[in-house]
């Protein structure tokens, strides 16, 4: 069965300095991997995800990640965090499951940037 | 804009009193599902719809209910909320696997309070 673990519950991080949030899966086919963003009060919105293909991916807001076979990592990173960037931050992994995809989400990773 | 919509955004129930929570796309997305959501956690998945085939999971209480009239609305019924269902719920779309479009849409929520 699929797996996803999130390193650090709570990062903070000043304006302006790199944003890395740490993702961890596990999965006993090809992932298919995601980040997720919820703001307070809001739902989930798709940052960016890694299905096949190229390794570095771009996502909305300036964020990318690394797909890391060799690791099994899938890190979230952004140049220069801004205040706005304040929110809760959820890895996931795909479980196939007869005809849909059972989403595998992290605990999640909640990010606090401070001027 | 293509979209999925909650309604309501907050819901106040009292102890015992059943609630129903809706959800419509206009994405013509052929899977809808319903999460829970409590504080500082990853979203639950309660159950999902592929098409008109309802699919539970295995851990979802019998309290938690769902009807899926049509393509595009889904609703979420709470047979007899307790204190422990307060929450936040959210709703979901995606193609099926077949589509290779492995992501899903989330709503903005609907937030339970039960008194």
């Amino acid at each position: 069965a699929q797996s996803v673990t999130q390193l650090g519950s709570h990062v903070s991080v000043s304006e302006g300095a790199l944003v890395l949030l740490r993702c961890n899966y596990s999965s006993s086919v090809p992932p298919y991997l995601f980040w997720y963003v919820q703001y307070p009060n809001q739902g989930l919105q798709l940052l960016l995800k890694y299905t096949t293909g190229a390794t570095l991916v771009k996502g909305i807001n300036g964020f990318e990640a690394e797909f890391k076979k060799s690791e099994t990592s899938f890190h979230l990173t952004k140049p220069s965090a801004h205040m706005s960037d304040a929110a809760e931050y959820f890895c996931a992994v795909i479980q196939p499951s007869g005809g849909y995809n059972k989403l595998i989400f992290g605990a999640g990773t909640r990010l606090a940037v401070h001027p | 804009d293509a979209m999925v919509i909650q309604n309501p955004r907050y819901q106040v129930t009292q102890f015992g009193k059943p609630v129903t929570l809706s959800c419509s796309q206009t994405l013509n997305h052929n899977v809808m599902y319903w999460y829970q959501q409590k504080s500082s956690q990853a979203p639950k998945l309660l159950f999902h719809y592929y098409d008109k085939d309802f699919n539970n999971e295995a851990d979802t209480p019998d309290n938690f209910q769902s009807r899926r009239p049509n393509t595009s609305f889904c609703f979420l019924d709470i047979r007899s909320p307790g204190l422990g269902d307060a929450a936040m719920y959210l709703c979901a779309t995606s193609r099926d696997r077949a589509a290779g479009l492995y992501e899903q849409y989330f709503g903005p929520g609907t937030r339970l309070t039960v008194t």
